[in-house]
């Protein structure tokens, strides 16, 4: 079965820093989709930024970035210079080949003034 | 405005009865997606349609059914038979690439 882990339930950081959010999964598909999702308090989901497996280079969206590692099966989300409006829930989520997208339990990131 | 968009944003559903979360989009996406949230959880795939006129059970299927007669809607109705329904529903469409998610019903039972 496609797993979806995320190992940290909750985190926080001061405002301005950088932080790290994990993120691994479990497939024997080699074409697949990756992505974060951000749900802030107002439970809207918000695609923060994706990746294609067959890509080597790490996605970047402005001061989010991803470290992924294929073998591995590791996709963390890097936040820099965090900020305050960055408090939300955060979900790891896999496409497969079925057009499935399962997603992880999520991690909880405070963003402390 | 493109987007998709859920209605109601509140619902109560009572003892015994069936209720109809309502999600349309206007992204011309062929696929679509019903989710549940439960409390402190992530999302769990309750049905999706890949294409006008077809969809598939996903992991919580039961208690739910669904329709898909354009490619615009995707309403999900609640059954009595779905012994614990309150939860927030989330939709979302799919072009093939990533999901994009309305912004979501919360179901109460009286």
């Amino acid at each position: 079965a496609q797993t979806v882990t995320q190992s940290q339930p909750e985190m926080s950081v001061q405002e301005a820093e950088t932080v790290t959010l994990s993120c691994t999964y479990d497939t024997s598909e080699n074409n697949y989709y990756l992505f974060w999702y951000k749900q802030p308090p107002s439970r809207q989901m918000i695609l923060v930024i994706r990746q294609e497996a067959y890509k080597q280079q790490n996605a970047t969206e402005n001061r989010f970035s991803v470290n992924f590692q294929k073998a591995a099966k590791s996709f963390s989300l890097k936040i820099s210079d965090s900020q305050l409006g960055d408090t939300a829930m955060y979900f790891c989520a896999f496409r497969n080949r079925d057009d499935k997208i399962i997603f992880g339990k999520g991690t909880r990131l405070h963003i402390l003034p | 405005d493109g987007g998709i968009t859920q209605s109601p944003k509140y619902l109560f559903r009572k003892e015994g009865q069936n209720v109809t979360l309502s999600c349309e989009q206007n992204l011309n996406h062929d696929a679509m997606y019903w989710y549940r949230q439960d409390p402190g959880q992530g999302l769990r795939l309750i049905y999706y349609s890949q294409i006008v006129n077809d969809f598939q059970k996903g992991d919580i299927a039961e208690g739910y059914s669904v329709s898909r007669e354009k490619k615009e809607s995707f309403p999900l109705t609640v059954t009595s038979a779905q012994k614990n329904p309150t939860a927030f529903y989330l939709c979302a469409s799919s072009n093939s690439g990533s999901q994009y998610f309305g912004p979501g019903t919360r179901l109460l039972v009286l």
